[in-house]
């Protein structure tokens, strides 16, 4: 089983819908959980981070953690086609700094 | 705002050479990362130092080595260059306390 795990897609929504991106992970002890967006040639960009069960809200994203079930997501309302891009689920294991990476979910927001 | 700094955005070694990647990072952060990326396999951690002069081997370190002898500065060097080391190197840098961020990513082709 991998450590984080995404559908890689690519999952297409139309313009203004709302994208449901979502995150597995294997250690039950992980403790911070981040969302990047990685556009195609560009490196990955923190869009979102969250530490505590529940919502957590930021302009057009919503990150949501449940630690019981190893599960992460992020959503996206109003989706726009500059929104088209990869999107990577990233996991810190307890008692350590390191980032452990899915291998990311393609998102195309079709206009 | 953040800066990670990568010396260069493309690179092409032939095999058997000694290869460096530069890291530099403006915000004072303690932790610092090396990663490559490749189609279908995401990021995968090379290394990563939690303070100067201190490092840990990630998931692949076979064939790479770092040097970190200041707190803004990360090196990562190719021994000797082979064709699957061929990739996307992305550099990152985090606090203690947070989220990581990354450098703009250098592509290494070896011939």
């Amino acid at each position: 089983q991998k450590e984080v795990e995404q559908n890689s897609g690519p999952l297409s929504v139309p313009e203004g819908a709302i994208a449901s991106l979502n995150c597995t992970y294997s250690d039950r002890g992980s403790q911070s959980f981040f969302w990047y967006r990685q556009y195609s040639g560009k490196s990955p960009e923190l869009i979102m981070f969250i530490y505590s069960n529940g919502d957590k809200e930021d302009g057009r994203f919503t990150a949501q953690l449940n630690k019981a079930s190893q599960y992460v997501s992020l959503l996206i309302r109003d989706s726009q086609p500059s929104d088209s891009a990869t999107y990577l689920c990233a996991v810190t294991p307890p008692g350590t700094y390191k980032y452990i990476f899915g291998t990311g979910t393609r998102l195309k927001v079709l206009a | 705002d953040v800066k990670v700094t990568q010396s260069s955005r493309y690179l092409v070694k032939r095999t058997g050479e000694k290869v460096f990647l530069e890291c530099v990072q403006d915000m004072d952060h303690e932790n610092m990362f090396w990663y490559r990326q490749d189609p279908g396999l995401g990021l995968r951690l090379i290394y990563f130092s939690y303070d100067v002069k201190m490092k840990e081997k990630g998931d692949i370190p076979e064939g790479y080595s770092v040097s970190r002898e200041k707190k803004e500065r990360f090196s990562l060097i190719l021994e000797s260059a082979s064709t699957n080391q061929t990739s996307m190197y992305l550099c990152a840098s985090s606090s203690s306390t947070g989220q990581a961020f990354f450098g703009q990513g250098t592509r290494l082709t070896v011939v």
